[in-house]
């Protein structure tokens, strides 16, 4: 079965540099959730695209940016980038409504900030 | 707000023991949801089992089982026989209210499982 996928896997960049991070969900879903894993942290939610429409916004810094696009997919910008920013970073997708109970999650893409 | 504790930072479990894994949770909606995910050391998070605030049953999946106390607001996660595979993070999660567009997961501090042979 297609599952979430997401794009790099790994990333370092030094501090100051710009990182983009891509997600792409199981066809059909049409929601998209991004999650932020600090080292011994449990995921923290970013943000949530709905219909290609943020519908809901978490402890997202202003130095990152995030959207859905026309196929679904959804691209995580992150600028200036710090230290604390490494992370291990989820993307999980369900389907919309009470048929989205469950978020499919993707196998993550861990940043690391130099 | 949703808050999910997890009290015990790691255990140790013997093989093909069964272990209970802790969840209590807070929120002051209705109508809610609550799952467990495993992640083991490569990362991934994988979906173990579920259950809504309104499902009379304990939720079973295989070797897991969900002791749902509404009352007492706590869902620990039974593990039976484990196994070996099963040592990794496991992280109880509530989404908060099915009609609320509320769907985002908040997460407790996870519990560490080690199986020994």
């Amino acid at each position: 079965a297609a599952g979430v996928i997401q794009s790099p896997r790994h990333l370092i960049k030094e501090k100051r540099e710009t990182a983009t991070l891509k997600c792409y969900p199981i066809p059909r879903h049409d929601t998209v959730y991004w999650y932020q894993q600090g080292p011994g942290q449990d995921p923290q939610f970013l943000i949530s695209f709905y219909e290609k429409m943020q519908s809901d916004k978490g402890s997202i810094p202003d130095r990152f940016s995030a959207q859905q696009f026309s196929d679904y997919h959804s691209e995580l910008n992150m600028s200036s980038l710090e230290l604390g920013d490494s992370a291990l970073y989820f993307c999980a997708s369900s389907l919309p409504g009470l048929a989205g109970i469950e978020q499919y999650f993707g196998p993550g893409t861990r940043l690391t900030v130099t | 707000a949703q808050k999910i504790t997890q009290t015990q930072p790691g255990m140790f479990v013997q093989e093909k023991e069964a272990v209970t894994l802790d969840c209590t949770y807070d929120t002051s909606d209705q109508s809610y949801g609550l799952f467990w995910y495993k992640q083991p050391s490569s990362g991934e998070m994988i979906f173990l089992i579920y259950q809504g605030s309104y499902d009379e049953q304990n939720a079973t999946e295989g070797r897991y089982s969900l002791n749902f106390q509404k009352a007492r607001k706590s869902a620990n996660l039974v593990i039976s026989a484990s196994q070996l595979g099963d040592s990794a993070m496991y992280f109880c999660a509530m989404r908060g209210a099915l009609l609320s567009n509320d769907y985002k997961l908040s997460f407790g501090a996870g519990t560490t499982v080690t199986v020994r042979a």
